[in-house]
């Protein structure tokens, strides 16, 4: 079976330092990857989705990057921290290609910047 | 753009009483719709979803929702709620040639005994 890991859960970072969120998928191939950030009252906001290694699609702008090393490895970074940064920060992954490709979620990881 | 809309963001209930969570989409094409449920510290997870067909599904813990295209909307129902149901639920749609799901805001439900 398939499993969605995500690391660290919780994370509280200063300021202008750098940030590395790891998300991994275990139990399956090529799959499509994505993060979004989750905030009260706001949903889930898709932040970037890859359909390959180093393939990378940007949705929003804003401080972060993400990165794609490997089939089943997703990095969300900034290299400076910002106060509107924070946030809970969902990884997600689905099956590549055809119509019925739902999304599986991690557990997620709550970052404050303070 | 396309668009989800939850009108509903807070829904406070009592056990036993009937749920209606609204979800409308602004896409004109071809749509998946999802919802997916969030209980106070698990991970988010997919209680329903419609691809085609019949559009009356039904769901685990005996939520379904209905498709109604003309209405653009995929309401979530249940006719009974449980203390257990209190969680957020998020409507969300997929168009037929993206990968990519928009979702709503969200609607937190408490249920009290």
């Amino acid at each position: 079976s398939q499993t969605i890991h995500q690391w660290p859960a919780t994370l509280v970072q200063p300021v202008g330092s750098p940030l590395s969120l790891e998300c991994t998928v275990e139990g399956t191939s090529n799959p499509n990857l994505y993060w979004y950030r989750q905030a009260a009252g706001r949903g889930l906001q898709l932040l970037f989705y890859s359909v390959g290694i180093g393939q990378i699609s940007s949705e929003v702008p804003q401080n972060l990057s993400a990165s794609r090393p490997q089939d089943r490895q997703f990095i969300l970074s900034s290299k400076k921290l910002l106060l509107s940064d924070s946030g809970f920060y969902l990884c997600a992954w689905s099956r590549a290609g055809g119509i019925y490709n739902e999304q599986f979620f991690g557990p997620g990881t709550r970052l404050t910047v303070l | 753009a396309q668009s989800v809309s939850q009108h509903n963001h807070h829904v406070i209930l009592s056990e036993a009483a009937s749920l209606e969570l609204g979800c409308n989409y602004s896409y004109g094409g071809t749509v998946n719709l999802f919802w997916y449920v969030q209980y106070p510290g698990q991970h988010l997870q997919l209680l329903l979803k419609y691809f085609s067909g019949d559009p009356l599904v039904k769901g685990i813990k005996g939520f379904e929702a209905e498709f109604i295209k003309s209405k653009f909307s995929f309401n979530l129902r249940k006719p009974s709620v449980q203390w257990s149901d209190t969680a957020e639920y998020f409507c969300a749609v997929k168009t037929y040639n993206t990968d990519k799901l928009i979702f709503g805001t969200g609607t937190r439900l408490q249920v009290f005994p």
